[in-house]
């Protein structure tokens, strides 16, 4: 069964910082790799996927995740955070539709 | 264009009490699921459909029921509801199970007393 390990339960980066969240997954196949994100009391939103191709995946708000097979890891990364990137951000691997999702980040910005 | 819509958003229950958390997509998309997501552990599946008529198991589906009489509904029901059911409830759906990309409701926090 596949697994995804994200190691940093609370970051915190100063607004204009960058930012790098980890994901490792456990997976025999090439997986479908997702990043979510879950702003207070609200639900969960694709910000990138990646199925295949280029491993640098670009998503929305200016993220980007970069897919290493050889390190079973699809990090998260955003080169300059803004105070409303304050969320709890979710890596996920898909496989025949079911999503396993990592126990998330939670990311606190300050000013 | 109303996407995934969860109701209600907040129940309290008594345990031994049942509900049925409501769950429908107006996308057209075969594949439904329910996940409950609980502090550290993210976002485990309880339940999915591929289709209207045909659901299946996911990884913690004790204490929950769910049927597909409809592509827009998806109803999950609590049939003797417990205080480990506490949990914050996820409807999503994807256009089939290979395309992946899930549309997340907001919600509904349950509440177990």
């Amino acid at each position: 069964a596949q697994s995804v390990t994200q190691p940093d339960i609370h970051i915190t980066v100063s607004e204009g910082a960058s930012l790098e969240l980890r994901c490792n997954y456990s997976y025999g196949a090439t997986p479908y790799l997702f990043w979510y994100v879950q702003s207070p009391g609200q639900g969960l939103q694709l910000l990138l996927k990646y199925f295949s191709g280029d491993t640098l995946v670009q998503g929305i708000k200016g993220f980007e995740a970069e897919f290493k097979r050889s390190q079973s890891s699809f990090n998260l990364r955003k080169p300059s955070v803004h105070w409303s990137d304050a969320a709890e951000y979710f890596c996920a691997v898909g496989v025949t539709g079911k999503l396993s999702f990592g126990a998330g980040t939670t990311v606190t910005v300050r000013a | 264009n109303a996407g995934v819509t969860q109701t209600p958003k907040f129940q309290v229950l008594k345990t031994g009490q049942s509900m049925t958390l409501q769950c429908a997509q107006d996308m057209n998309h075969e594949y439904m699921s329910w996940y409950r997501q609980d502090p550290g552990m993210g976002l485990r599946l309880i339940h999915y459909s591929v289709g209207a008529g045909i659901t299946d198991q996911g990884e913690v589906p004790n204490g929950y029921n769910v049927s597909r009489s409809t592509t827009e509904d998806f109803p999950l029901r609590l049939l003797s509801a417990a205080p480990s059911q506490t949990s914050v409830y996820f409807c999503a759906s994807s256009y089939d199970r290979q395309a992946h990309e899930a549309f997340f409701g907001q919600g509904t926090r349950l509440t177990v007393v």
